[in-house]
């Protein structure tokens, strides 16, 4: 069964203090790992796709990286728009179809 | 263009009563999918839609719980019998290719369940 696990649940920072966020996943022949932002009421929204070990993808403070058990979402001098939770989900090999098994996600909260 | 839609944003339902929940994906978007997100939890997998075939239904929770897409574009989720554990976010995605595409959602329906 595919697995993703997301630490830690809740981050808080300082404007401009950079951190990271962890998502390690157990699947069976990863497709792709994404990364996805979701506000309050909202539903998630596509940050990245990382398909194979080493893949880095960045965007504005947001960069995406991926190793073979785990990904990380590094987030440089954020600031307090970042404040969002942050899930990580992947998609398996062909036994699990098309889905995306999701992690539990981060919820961030950048101060002022 | 246009993102995903769904409607209503919001229902309320008395335990017992059918609801059905609607869902324009982006134009010309082959593959649907349907999730679940309880409170606080991430999205769990429902059902999946390649143009109006139903190619994976194994997340549906039980027998109460249909999906359609009969013109391979709009999908209806319908839940006969609803009962407060339904209680939940369903969250609607299209993708463009037939499957390993990033997934783009829509704002959701909360359901909830007296």
């Amino acid at each position: 069964e595919d697995q993703v696990t997301q630490s830690p649940e809740a981050l808080r920072l300082q404007e401009g203090e950079s951190s990271s966020l962890n998502c390690s996943y157990t699947v069976s022949g990863l497709r792709g790992l994404f990364w996805y932002r979701q506000d309050p009421g909202k539903g998630p929204e596509f940050l990245f796709t990382l398909y194979s070990a080493g893949e880095e993808k960045e965007k504005e403070r947001l960069k995406a990286t991926l190793t073979k058990k785990e990904s990380f979402l590094h987030i440089t001098a954020p600031k307090p728009e970042d404040s969002a939770t942050y899930l990580c989900a992947v998609q398996a090999g062909e036994t699990s179809g098309s889905r995306l098994t999701f992690g539990e996600g981060t919820q961030l909260t950048v101060n002022p | 263009g246009a993102g995903v839609s769904q409607s209503p944003r919001y229902k309320v339902a008395k335990r017992g009563q059918d609801v059905a929940l609607r869902c324009d994906p982006i134009s010309g978007h082959v593959s649907l999918f349907w999730y679940q997100q309880a409170l606080g939890q991430g999205p769990e997998f429902l059902t999946y839609f390649q143009n109006e075939a139903q190619l994976d239904k194994s997340g549906l929770p039980s027998d109460r719980f249909f999906a359609e897409r009969p013109e391979g574009s709009v999908s209806t989720l319908k839940i006969q019998r609803t009962q407060q554990e339904d209680s939940a976010v369903y969250l609607c995605a299209s993708s463009f290719g037939s499957s390993y595409n990033e997934q783009f959602f829509g704002p959701g329906t909360r359901l909830t369940v007296l």
